[in-house]
């Protein structure tokens, strides 16, 4: 197991259309976390899941964005009608629950046009 | 409400200078945790430390070092004797777990180390 793998790499996709990502943690990590990070910023939370259970969902995780996880191994978040300000890097992360590092993806850069 | 602030946004240094990056956090919890991570071009981002509010014992791991002042509620990381590899954009963030969860990052510090 190399580590957290996001796919696809890159996306662009026209505004309107849905789109999903996938992340593959590092096998037997129960946590799995989604983030996003527009150019020159840092990394914005926007959700996490222990084993299946989403447990924790940001202000920033409008009703167009959905996040599963269904076996607790990979996960998928899916953004619906997509719009330009969606544009930026998607990156998912995944650790042992209580233990401090989280190894991250190098993430799925979504352009919308 | 946490925020995190890292006023530099752009260092660069020639290879072997010691280098800061500067951290400034606020919360209102009294329980926090305070993170380094290191972004290179790659675009994971790597752990470097966490720090908890009641451990303000300065740190040392190779070239690596952080400053942790609860006082002037700063935590800084200097790099002595830097190296090209250390060429990258780094991240200071603050959680109120001591896990990857609900992190508050800074805008980043991009740092440039050329010979």
């Amino acid at each position: 197991d190399t580590g957290v793998s996001q796919d696809p790499r890159h996306k662009i996709t026209k505004r309107g259309q849905n789109v999903t990502f996938r992340c593959d943690p590092i096998s037997e990590h129960n946590r799995l976390y989604w983030y996003r990070q527009t150019l020159g910023q840092g990394p914005e939370f926007l959700t996490y899941f222990q084993n299946e259970a989403q447990l924790e969902k940001s202000r920033l995780l409008s009703d167009r964005f959905s996040a599963e996880r269904p076996k607790g191994s990979f996960s998928t978040l899916e953004i619906q009608r997509t719009e330009q300000g969606d544009s930026a890097m998607y990156l998912c992360a995944s650790s042992f629950s209580g233990v401090d590092e989280a190894f991250f993806g190098q993430g799925t850069r979504l352009t919308v046009v | 409400a946490q925020k995190v602030t890292q006023a530099q946004t752009e260092i660069s240094v020639v290879e072997k200078e010691d280098v800061t990056l500067d951290c400034v956090y606020e919360t209102r919890d009294t329980t926090y945790y305070l993170f380094w991570y290191k972004q290179p071009p790659s675009g994971e981002l790597v752990f470097l430390i966490r720090r908890n509010s009641f451990d303000e014992q300065n740190e040392i791991s190779g070239r690596y070092s952080w400053n942790f002042q609860k006082s002037t509620s700063s935590f800084n990381f200097t790099i002595t004797a830097s190296q090209v590899v250390d060429s990258a954009v780094y991240f200071c963030a603050l959680s109120h777990t001591g896990t990857a969860s609900k992190l508050t990052f800074g805008t980043g510090t991009r740092l440039q180390v050329t010979l």
